[in-house]
């Protein structure tokens, strides 16, 4: 079945550390998107990347980085800059072709610190 | 500045009892308003698209409408399984290639058997 897989389901980051979320979709998608979703918050959206090697920041990037080196993969880096990175984190994708098209989700990384 | 926001915030409802949940939204020119599902420690499942005034979209017992302002979803005799967080989200004109989606914060839907 065609979808996307976040993983981790649940990760704990120490102070000072780094941690990757890992995104996978074999959807054949053109873009791929990282949203943070905090409790009675909007998800908001922190990169963007509508083709390989190409990224564009959202608006919550400072503290994160990502790559795309691979089509199917857009995995995000949550960094010691940022301060408050208890969250959960929503990898998605869409095609950008023929029209206004939906985002699909994966299921989510829960990220806590220790 | 693009805004959306939802109401309620939470609904609760008998098994049975229609209701209607509301999105308004603000944005410099709409070219798509999107409802999803999100159940707990899931991801949002796509529902609807909704791309002008007037448009309506059905799905077993949820029916989504809109107008210029707001959009809303009607949820008829609803059962147990229709309770979820439900999001909406709209894509503003201007931004070319990737969507760059606003969302409300959600209605959280509650149905007792």
């Amino acid at each position: 079945d065609g979808g996307i897989t976040q993983s981790p389901k649940y990760l704990f980051r120490k102070e000072g550390q780094n941690v990757t979320l890992s995104c996978e979709q074999n959807l054949n998608h053109d873009a791929m998107y990282w949203y943070r979703q905090d409790p009675g918050q909007g998800l908001r959206l922190i990169y963007y990347s509508q083709i390989v090697n190409d990224f564009q920041k959202g608006d919550i990037a400072e503290g994160y980085s990502v790559s795309r080196e691979k089509k199917e993969s857009f995995p995000l880096t949550v960094t010691s800059a940022q301060k408050n990175p208890t969250a959960f984190y929503l990898c998605a994708s869409s095609i950008l072709t023929g029209g206004i098209q939906p985002q699909h989700f994966g299921d989510g990384t829960r990220l806590s610190i220790l | 500045e693009d805004q959306v926001t939802q109401s309620p915030e939470a609904l609760r409802l008998q098994e049975g009892e229609s209701s209607s949940l509301n999105c308004s939204y603000t944005v410099s020119g709409l070219r798509g308003l999107f409802w999803y599902r999100q159940d707990p420690g899931k991801g949002p499942e796509f529902l609807f698209t909704l791309y002008s005034a007037g448009e309506e979209k059905e799905k077993e017992r949820l029916k989504a409408t809109l107008t210029k302002k707001e959009s809303f979803l009607h949820i008829t005799a609803p059962k147990p399984e229709d309770s979820a967080t439900y999001l909406c989200a709209v894509q503003a004109e201007g931004i070319q290639g990737a969507q760059k989606l606003v969302f409300g914060q959600g209605t959280r839907l509650t149905i007792n058997p």
